[in-house]
Order: C-alpha cells, then structure tokens, then sequence
C-alpha cells in the first residue's frame, strides 16, 4: 500500500484559501487519492478523491500533479468550521482498503 | 437515524474481559470495516469484509476478530480485553467494488480498558 506524507499542521485565515499538500511518492497506477476530515472525534467525512484529473466539488478542489506523486486539496473560502485533521490516502483499487496516516491538523483562525 | 450506528458509544471495562462492539448499517452496502483510533494519530484498519462469507484481516487484526451476522451488520470482539486496546474504534461501510466509492463511518465507540 502507497505511503502518504503530510505535514502535521496548518493554519489558515477565515475567507482565504486553505492548500493542503500531499507526498504520495510510491503511488501505484490503479490507486485512487482520497481525502477525509475528522471533526474533534467524530468519525471521518469523506471530502473528494481523483486518479488522474483534477476534481472540484461543492467541498474542495484537489490538484494532483502530472506524475501522481503529490496532490494538493484546495478550500476555496475556509471558514472556523473547516477546522479539522484533514487525511490524505491511497486507496487500492483491487483490495479496496484505505490506510490513513497522521494527517494534517488544520485551524482555521478569524 | 444515523445510516451507520455503533453500540456501545462508550464502554469502560476491566482487563481480561470479553467486549463486542456492534455496527449496524441502514445503507444496504455491502462492504464493511474496523478501524482504531489513538490519541493524536490516524484510523488503523483492523478488519474488513466485503460480503457476508468474506472476512479480511487489516493492519492490526491481534487480540481481536469479527463476526458478519447480516449484510447490514459487523461486529467486533474482544476475547480478553488489555489496557492497550483503550482506543476509539469506528466502523464504516462503502458500496462500489473497487473503484470510487466513499467510506461512510459511523460516530464512534470509545472503548477504556482498565
């Protein structure tokens, strides 16, 4: 299973824009990218998830380079409520299991 | 109603002891999973199913196993309970084979193992 790596924490102002980065160096060709957020202890939402095109949705935007090898999940206008621990994974498309790392801490300040 | 709903939400028991942790599903997938969750880190996978006869072991699948009694249900246990087990534990379920299906999860048990 591909690796993430991300860095531990974040901080963003309300109304800008939130960049997310993500190294999945070891990706293979049939792995999705998914992202989560956690919320305190509740259990994980799901965000987006891409293979090879960029993707937008109501939520966010994410961006993975030409090479696989790191995308970046973009809040347009991150608000307190975006705070959170944002996970980045690799799912495999034949086994199906998603291996989440540590993830990203994000504060969202006024 | 929540569409996946753990029991018990909170549980505090003695070492030695034998719990289960019940997951039901109103979602109709077919695909169901265990995960744990410590202090400061990321969800570990512990078990996961994808139909009623199909049982996978995850990450970290010692000192549990699992039971799938229906389609709409998963269950975890633990023969004898450790300290190290105090953990938040989540269940979670997916519907597509494969390819882009998002994980639902339920809001968690928190398990304490005196």
């Amino acid at each position: 299973d591909a690796k993430t790596t991300q860095p531990p924490s974040m901080d963003c102002a309300e109304g800008r824009a939130a960049n997310l980065p993500c190294n999945h160096s070891t990706i293979s060709g049939n792995e999705y990218v998914y992202w989560y957020r956690q919320i305190h202890s509740q259990g994980p939402q799901y965000i987006i998830h891409g293979l090879k095109n960029n993707e937008t949705n109501e939520m966010a935007s994410l961006i993975i380079t030409e090479d696989r090898k790191s995308s970046t999940l973009i809040l347009p206008h991150a608000t307190l409520r975006d705070t959170a621990v944002y996970y980045c994974i690799v799912r495999d498309y034949n086994t199906d299991k998603l291996i989440f790392g540590t993830g990203t801490r994000l504060q969202v300040f006024p | 109603d929540a569409d996946v709903t753990q029991t018990p939400r909170n549980r505090i028991t003695k070492t030695g002891k034998r719990i289960m942790l019940e997951c039901s599903q109103t979602k109709g997938h077919d695909r169901m999973y265990w995960y744990r969750q410590d202090p400061g880190l990321g969800l570990r996978l512990i078990y996961y199913s994808f139909d009623v006869k199909d049982i996978n072991k995850g990450e970290i699948s010692d000192g549990y196993s699992v039971s799938r009694q229906a389609q709409a249900k998963f269950s975890l246990s633990l023969e004898s309970a450790i300290p190290n087990q105090t953990a938040l534990y989540f269940c979670a379920t997916s519907d597509l084979v494969g390819a882009a299906g998002e994980l639902f999860f339920g809001e968690g048990s928190r398990l304490t193992v005196l």
